[in-house]
């Protein structure tokens, strides 16, 4: 049974630019769930998907965006990057539907986006 | 809107001292609530579940225990080691979807 995987780990950007952050749930995880975590900040929730449907999402504006593909893997896209963009993006997969109760989520390494 | 808290934002304690650490959340509404630990720049390890029906969960050293009426989770770490030190975060799944809500953590640094 493989873990979770994000890539790339680090990432350099220029404000005004565009980055797609990726993810591949665990072995037989459907529901992948998005988080921002800031220098020093608990982990904020972006949005999640449950079978390639968004379900559920978080106070980011429109220009975070997303998608699950059939093997449940996913993406984060951002547009128009903004310095305050650089943080900790993480990515956490669990088994179950949109309100499973008991389910645990596994979460990735994270990728570090920095935005200059 | 559902909040948790983290208090103190740090913590150092001598290696071999067994510890407390404190969760509080403002809505009691939950479906369960996790404890994660995470080392500096990585990701997130989950380290104990507790159902909302639940009062305590407990794996090896750790011991989760959770008061949903008075909105409150303590993580016990007991026999303290070095290898402890890390940061650890609380988060409640909330009642509406099933997003985490997380604190800040607390940095916790145990001493040789």
């Amino acid at each position: 049974e493989t873990g979770v995987t994000q890539s790339p780990t680090h990432l350099i950007k220029t404000r005004g630019q565009q980055v797609t952050l990726r993810c591949s749930s665990q072995s037989g995880h459907n529901t992948v769930s998005w988080y921002q975590q800031a220098l020093g900040q608990g982990p904020q929730f972006i949005f999640q998907y449950y079978r390639e449907e968004e379900n559920g999402r978080g106070n980011f504006p429109p220009r975070f965006s997303g998608l699950q593909f059939p093997n449940y893997s996913s993406e984060l896209n951002v547009n128009a990057l903004e310095l305050d963009d650089s943080a900790l993006y993480l990515c956490a997969s669990s088994l179950g539907g949109p309100s499973g109760m008991g389910d645990t989520q596994y979460f990735g390494p994270g990728t570090r986006l920095t935005v200059l | 809107k559902q909040e948790v808290t983290q208090i103190p934002a740090a913590l150092s304690v001598p290696e071999g001292e067994n510890l407390v650490l404190n969760c509080s959340f403002t809505d009691s509404a939950i479906y369960n609530l996790q404890w994660f630990r995470q080392d500096p720049g990585k990701g997130l390890t989950s380290l104990l579940l507790i159902q909302s029906s639940q009062r305590e969960q407990t794996s090896g050293r750790l011991n989760a225990s959770l008061d949903k009426s008075s909105g409150r989770s303590t993580l016990y770490i007991a026999a303290s080691q070095p290898g402890d030190s890390a940061t650890y975060l609380c988060a409640v799944r909330d009642g509406a979807n099933s997003k985490l809500t997380f604190g800040k953590g607390i940095t916790l640094s145990v001493r040789p």
